[in-house]
């Protein structure tokens, strides 16, 4: 089975300081990791994706991922916080004995203050 | 490329009646995913659908029910509606039998819907 769990249910930060989204994750099988994000009244856009290439990934609008085997992690980093990453933080979880279905996290509600 | 689209964007019903929400695929996605994302709470994954047949279904009751069709499109019905169906229900498409074969999902802007 699988299944992920979002560390923080909310986390404010000031704009231009660093972003951490916590995410822990249990899969039977090799994982796809996912980061989606979704802005208020909108659909989910895909931030980035781990698939075993390389632990660190990088994702669009300067985010990026480090996946942690042995501490079952994914955390989302962003160097430098902006007004516009305020929005809702999904880690999602997808293993091929699961037929690929998405699980997702219950999400990480992000502010940012001027 | 188009993205994922879906109709309607909101839709308002009572309880008891029907509803169809539709769907239409990323280009050259033949894999569709639909999920309901209550208020404050992460998507829930409902079923999943590859050339035209149902592969995988969520903890949903059998009044959540779906069809893909030829080119890909699909439909999900819901009968019976309870209040607690009200969600904003999001579809994914996917490919992942492709060249790429990839699991990734791509989402479309979901349908609010509210059940009275």
């Amino acid at each position: 089975a699988q299944s992920v769990t979002q560390l923080d249910s909310h986390v404010s930060v000031s704009e231009g300081t660093p972003v951490l989204l916590r995410c822990n994750y249990s899969s039977s099988y090799s994982p796809s990791l996912f980061w989606y994000v979704q802005h208020p009244n909108k659909g989910l856009q895909l931030l980035l994706k781990y698939t075993s290439a390389a632990t660190l990934v990088k994702g669009i609008n300067g985010f990026e991922a480090e996946f942690k085997k042995s501490e079952t992690s994914f955390h989302l980093t962003k160097p430098s916080a902006h007004m516009s990453d305020a929005a809702e933080y999904f880690c999602v979880v997808s293993d091929l004995g699961e037929g690929y279905k998405l699980s997702f996290g219950a999400g990480t509600t992000v502010t940012v203050r001027a | 490329e188009t993205g994922v689209t879906q109709s309607p964007t909101h839709l308002i019903k009572t309880r008891g009646q029907q509803v169809t929400l539709r769907c239409s695929s990323q280009s050259g996605h033949n894999t569709v995913s639909w999920y309901q994302q209550a208020l404050g709470q992460g998507p829930q994954f409902i079923f999943q659908y590859y050339r035209e047949e149902e592969n995988g279904r969520g903890n949903f009751p059998p009044r959540f029910s779906g069809l893909q069709f030829p080119n890909y499109s699909s439909e999900l019905n819901v009968n019976a509606l309870e209040l607690d169906d009200s969600a904003l229900y999001l579809c994914a498409s996917s490919d992942p039998t492709g060249v790429l074969s990839t699991d990734t999902q791509y989402f479309g802007p979901g349908t609010r819907l509210t059940v009275l």
